[in-house]
């Protein structure tokens, strides 16, 4: 069975400070790789997904993931935090095919940006 | 409407009654998905449509939950004679393509169980 795992349940940063958040997976072959947002009493939103190709995967908003098969890793970086980037942040991985949307979710880290 | 639309916001319930969460998907979207988040957890898969075809029930947590999806477009997601366990957040979600995997989601319907 696929799990996630995100080690970090709180994450503070000073604004303008780079970010990684952590996500370790469990899956038996390369699966697509995604994190979301979601911002306080709202939906998530794709930043980015990892699906085959290049490792080192762009976003929006500034992020960029890096997909790591010998560490089972996917982590999530940005070089300077935003205030606005305050939300939590889920990692997520989900079997190649038609079942790419019925995703296992990670717990979730909350980012706090202080001033 | 240009995003997922999903109602009620918030449900206050007693134990014991039946509750009906509603969710359109984005115009032409052919999959929909319903996950439930606790406090604190992460999503939990509870069940998917993909155009006509038969719905993958398997993430429905016990048979007093139950959902359908009528012409292919807004789903219902019934729970009945709800438990305080039953208390979170349910986010339905779309998806144009479900091979690429992208979801997108709605704001939830943030269900009490007193």
């Amino acid at each position: 069975a696929q799990s996630v795992t995100q080690p970090d349940i709180h994450i503070t940063v000073s604004e303008g400070a780079s970010l990684e958040l952590r996500c370790n997976y469990s899956y038996g072959a390369t699966p697509y790789l995604f994190w979301y947002v979601q911002s306080p009493g709202q939906g998530l939103q794709l930043l980015l997904k990892y699906f085959s190709g290049d490792t080192l995967v762009q976003g929006i908003k500034g992020f960029e993931a890096e997909f790591k098969r010998s560490q089972s890793s996917f982590n999530l970086r940005k070089p300077s935090v935003h205030w606005s980037d305050a939300a939590e942040y889920f990692c997520a991985v989900g079997a190649r095919g038609t079942n790419a949307g019925k995703s296992t979710f990670g717990d979730g880290t909350t980012l706090t940006v202080k001033p | 409407g240009a995003g997922v639309s999903q109602s009620p916001s918030n449900k206050v319930t007693e134990k014991g009654k039946d509750v009906e969460l509603r969710c359109d998907p984005i115009s032409g979207h052919t999959a929909l998905y319903w996950y439930r988040q606790s406090l604190g957890q992460g999503l939990e898969f509870l069940i998917y449509f993909q155009g006509n075809s038969a719905p993958d029930k398997s993430g429905l947590p016990s048979d007093r939950f139950s959902a359908e999806r009528t012409g292919g477009s807004v789903s219902t997601l019934t729970i009945q004679r709800t438990q305080q366990e039953d208390s979170a957040v349910y986010l339905c979600a779309s998806s144009g393509d479900p091979g690429a995997g992208e979801l997108f989601f709605g704001e939830g319907s943030r269900l009490t169980v007193l």
